[in-house]
Order: C-alpha cells, then sequence, then structure tokens
C-alpha cells in the first residue's frame, strides 16, 4: 500500500510540451524527495523540499512543496527525451527519520 | 568517489531456497537501507541498519534479515524464497548526523527472479 498516491500513472507528451506530475498524502511529512529511475536503474535524487510552501528550481524542473507539507508537484518546462523515466516522490516523517515512503510513481515518455 | 554498489546485479533462484544480496555504500556514509521494489510499483521499505543493528523496519515477514558489518557494508538475507519475492531489491545509503539522516543515494539494485 502507497501511502503517497501520484498521479497520473503515465504520462506521454512530445519534445517541447510541458508537464506537471502530482504527489499527495493525507500525512505530513517533514521532507519530500522526487526521483526519477531508469529501467534497470535505481532512482535518483532529483530535489527535497523541506519547507512548507517551497518552491525549487532545478533548471527545466520547477518543484512545489504544498503550504501543510502533504502534497507536492513536479513541473516540466519544455520536455526533452532526456526526461523519459519514471519519477518518484518520497517523503521522511519526523518519527522515522532515514525511512522513505515512496508513491507508484509517474512513468513519462517523451517523443521526438 | 565510488557511489552505492550492490552484487550481484542479477539473481535466479528457486522457491523454498535462501539468497544473500549485498552492499556497499557511498564513501563517508554509515546508514544503510533496503527496499524492495515490485514491478510498476515504488520501493517499499524493509529496514534500516545503523552502527551494525536494525533501527527501523517496514512490513515485511521475519524470512527477511540484514546485517552490516563494521565498514558499513550490509547484506540482506531472505529465507524460503516464495514466488512473490521477485522484484528489484534497492540499497540506500546515508550518513545520520544527531537524530536525522542526509539524504539518501541508491544504488543499482539487484534483480531477484524466483522461479
Amino acid at each position: 500500500t502507497q501511502l503517497l498516491e501520484q498521479s497520473p500513472q503515465f504520462l506521454s507528451i512530445q519534445e517541447g510540451e510541458n508537464l506537471t506530475v502530482y504527489c499527495n498524502s493525507s500525512s505530513v511529512f517533514s521532507s519530500l524527495q522526487w526521483y526519477r529511475q531508469e529501467p534497470g536503474e535505481g532512482p535518483v535524487l532529483l530535489v527535497t523540499v523541506v519547507t512548507g510552501g517551497e518552491v525549487k528550481k532545478l533548471k527545466r524542473l520547477t518543484f512545489q512543496f504544498g503550504d501543510a507539507r502533504k502534497d507536492s508537484s513536479l513541473h516540466i518546462t519544455a520536455a526533452q527525451t532526456g526526461d523519459t523515466g519514471l519519477y518518484l516522490c518520497a517523503g521522511e516523517s519526523t518519527d522515522s527519520w532515514g525511512k522513505l515512503q515512496f508513491g507508484a510513481g509517474t512513468q513519462v515518455v517523451v517523443t521526438p | 568517489d565510488a557511489g552505492v554498489t550492490q552484487s550481484p546485479t542479477h539473481l535466479i533462484k528457486t522457491r523454498g531456497q535462501q539468497v544473500t544480496l549485498r552492499c556497499s555504500p557511498k564513501s563517508g556514509h554509515d546508514t544503510v537501507s533496503w527496499y524492495q521494489q515490485a514491478l510498476g510499483q515504488g520501493p517499499q521499505f524493509i529496514f534500516q541498519y545503523y552502527e551494525e543493528e536494525e533501527r527501523q523496519r517496514g512490513n515485511f515477514p521475519d524470512r527477511f534479515s540484514g546485517h552490516q558489518f563494521p565498514n558499513y557494508s550490509s547484506e540482506l538475507n531472505v529465507n524460503a524464497l516464495l514466488l512473490g519475492d521477485s522484484a528489484l531489491y534497492l540499497c540506500a545509503s546515508s550518513f545520520r548526523t544527531g537524530v536525522r539522516n542526509t539524504e539518501a543515494f541508491f544504488g543499482q539494485g539487484t534483480r531477484l527472479t524466483v522461479v
């Protein structure tokens, strides 16, 4: 059972388009992390957000942490084929540091 | 600087057998966590080791056990394998500062297939 709900489950877009993926929970997290995973590989950390309302930008990627620290979004501007992958969000609670609770992921496919 | 390394990369076992997976953490890290990722799912937390002790455990049966060595490397053991244990097993390492851990870095995983 995934404590974090990610939507959509699958997203297919063309190069140059924008996309947003969402991560929602009924629980409050002390921090939330976004990872990208490619087939047969381990997840690679993209960003960590810790403050409610925080917005972080990483080149074409924009991450937002909800004010109540229960939800987050990832927006990609002008997607490229290299953005293809499984995007996972993971929350960490203050009573279990180092234990990440993952969503099921959003599979993003960017076609030329 | 070597990142998190796991071995083997792939493994095929028969139902009922036992398996041991290995993990070397990133240099400077002292905490190792293990995750199971079934096909089409996000990783599920199995347990975490720090100072050679299991510190936290997820909702996994006692068939899953582990160990951490003085050099911080770790092993995951699974006994009496079931078909449902087929998954990608991921190791993540981090550094504990006070009561918190730094961000986790993952290895490439071990793909276990139980037949």
